[in-house]
């Protein structure tokens, strides 16, 4: 079965600093989608970020990069000029390919944006 | 609709007795997956539903929890006398199958109905 772990239960970063946050998952299987999502206290799951197996470059979106290192089974996300509005829970996810598709969760990196 | 709707968003219940969650998925999606998500974080998938059929339900606790998802109907999770560890945020999700027909998309989330049991 798959697991993702991420290793830092929070995190904290000053206002327009950057940040990364760590993910390392374990899978047999060669391709499958990884995932952020964005959960501020509201409890709303908002997609960050996704990241093809099979594709070489990283993701990015806008503020927003990933380091998808796939032998090491790593995919860290990079928070670019953090702005007050990123302080929220963030989850990292798996995903199969085929099958149910179901997503595999880590536990969570709270981050906190210091003005 | 553009977003997944669920209601209700609070429910208390007590011990022993049913809840029942709701979920409309986004119109054109025809894949549901339901996710709990207890108060250390933790999600746990329970099921999922291609259309009105099961999909995988590898996570759900058969004794209490049922789900459905009928056409022309919202879907539905239903727990028979609840328990206290069922406290939790209930996050139903829906996805489409890519124009290639190869794989889902992304999953989208609905805000989640938090169960409170007493």
């Amino acid at each position: 079965a798959q697991t993702v772990t991420q290793s830092q239960p929070e995190m904290s970063v000053q206002e327009a600093e950057t940040v990364t946050l760590s993910c390392t998952y374990d899978t047999s299987e060669s391709d499958y989608y990884l995932f952020w999502y964005k959960q501020p206290p509201s409890r709303q799951m908002i997609l960050v970020i996704r990241q093809e197996a099979y594709k070489q470059q990283n993701a990015t979106e806008n503020r927003f990069s990933v380091n998808f290192q796939k032998a090491a089974k790593s995919f860290s996300l990079k928070i670019s000029d953090s702005q007050l509005g990123d302080a929220a829970m963030y989850f990292c996810a798996y995903r199969t390919q085929g099958g149910s598709e179901k997503l595999v969760f880590g536990k969570g990196t709270k981050l906190t944006v210091n003005p | 609709g553009e977003e997944v709707a669920q209601t209700p968003k609070h429910l208390v219940r007590g011990e022993g007795q049913k809840a029942k969650l709701y979920c409309a998925p986004i119109k054109g999606h025809s894949y549901v997956f339901w996710y709990q998500q207890v108060l250390k974080n933790e999600f746990k998938f329970l099921i999922s539903f291609q259309n009105e059929n099961v999909f995988d339900e590898t996570g759900m606790p058969k004794e209490r929890f049922s789900a459905k998802c009928l056409p022309n109907s919202p879907c539905s999770l239903e727990i028979q006398a609840t328990k206290l560890e069922d406290s939790a945020v209930y996050f139903c999700a829906s996805s489409r199958r890519l124009a290639s027909g190869a794989y889902r998309d992304t999953q989208y989330f609905g805000p989640g109905t938090r169960l409170t049991v007493l």
